[in-house]
């Protein structure tokens, strides 16, 4: 099946500083990506869909200031975490859908997610 | 609005036992559901998927499910749990349409005694 791939998978950083966590489909187009938060035994939440070549959506209550996102070409996806702190350390997951083909665009194929820490 | 609910938070199953997740959703059309599961620390795998057709589905590592309209759910069942299934598993709801993101439940925790 389609690979979605994340970098970095664990960041550790200082409060104030800005993190990249970058998403990759490698071997499919995604015009479309999203971006879901999980804290320590939770479920994930949508914090945004990104859609390439345009603006992202953020859902409610999802800061678009301090979460930046940039899908810059068909493959890639950033989420960018400015002036981080504590309260947003998380396990950060991407996914995309492969919409070349019928099978591919129903499911939604989830990278390994990025486990972000602020000290 | 689409919604997914587990009502069970936790569930402990003794190894070997039989397993069913509950999972139920809320949706004005035939959603497209799966099942994934997440091992502590872990991204996300796919068990088993139901777009249409057949509503027993099977999935990986002997896991099914199966769709009931009537009810709104979707099970997720396993005749003979292994101690490697204890983890967190997700019901999700999907719309079908490209722009949109997938829509989950808020887990169940699976414990395996021995």
């Amino acid at each position: 099946g389609a690979v979605v791939s994340q970098h970095p998978s664990r960041v550790i950083c200082k409060s104030g500083t800005s993190v990249k966590i970058e998403c990759r489909s490698l071997d499919f187009q995604a015009t479309t990506m999203f971006w879901y938060r999980q804290f320590p035994k939770q479920s994930l939440m949508l914090m945004a869909t990104s859609n390439e070549g345009s603006k992202a959506t953020y859902e409610q209550g999802v800061e678009k200031d301090k979460f930046l996102i940039n899908h810059a070409s068909l493959t890639l996806s950033t989420l960018t975490v400015t002036s981080a702190h504590p309260e947003d350390s998380s396990f950060y997951i991407c996914s995309a859908r492969d919409l070349s083909s019928l099978a591919g665009s129903k499911t939604q194929y989830f990278g390994p997610g990025t486990r972000l820490l602020v000290l | 609005a689409q919604s997914v609910t587990q009502p069970d938070i936790h569930i402990t199953v003794s190894e070997g036992a039989s397993l069913e997740l509950r999972c139920n959703y809320s949706y004005g059309a035939t959603p497209y559901l799966f099942w994934y599961v997440q091992s502590p620390g872990q991204g996300l795998q796919l068990l088993l998927k139901y777009f249409s057709g057949d509503t027993l589905v099977q999935g990986i590592k002997g896991f099914e499910a199966e769709f009931k309209r009537s009810q709104s759910s979707f099970n997720l069942r396993k005749p003979s749990v292994h101690w490697s299934d204890a983890a967190e598993y997700f019901c999700a709801v999907d719309s079908n349409q490209a722009g949109t993101a997938l829509i989950f439940g808020k887990g169940t925790t699976l414990s395996v005694s021995s």
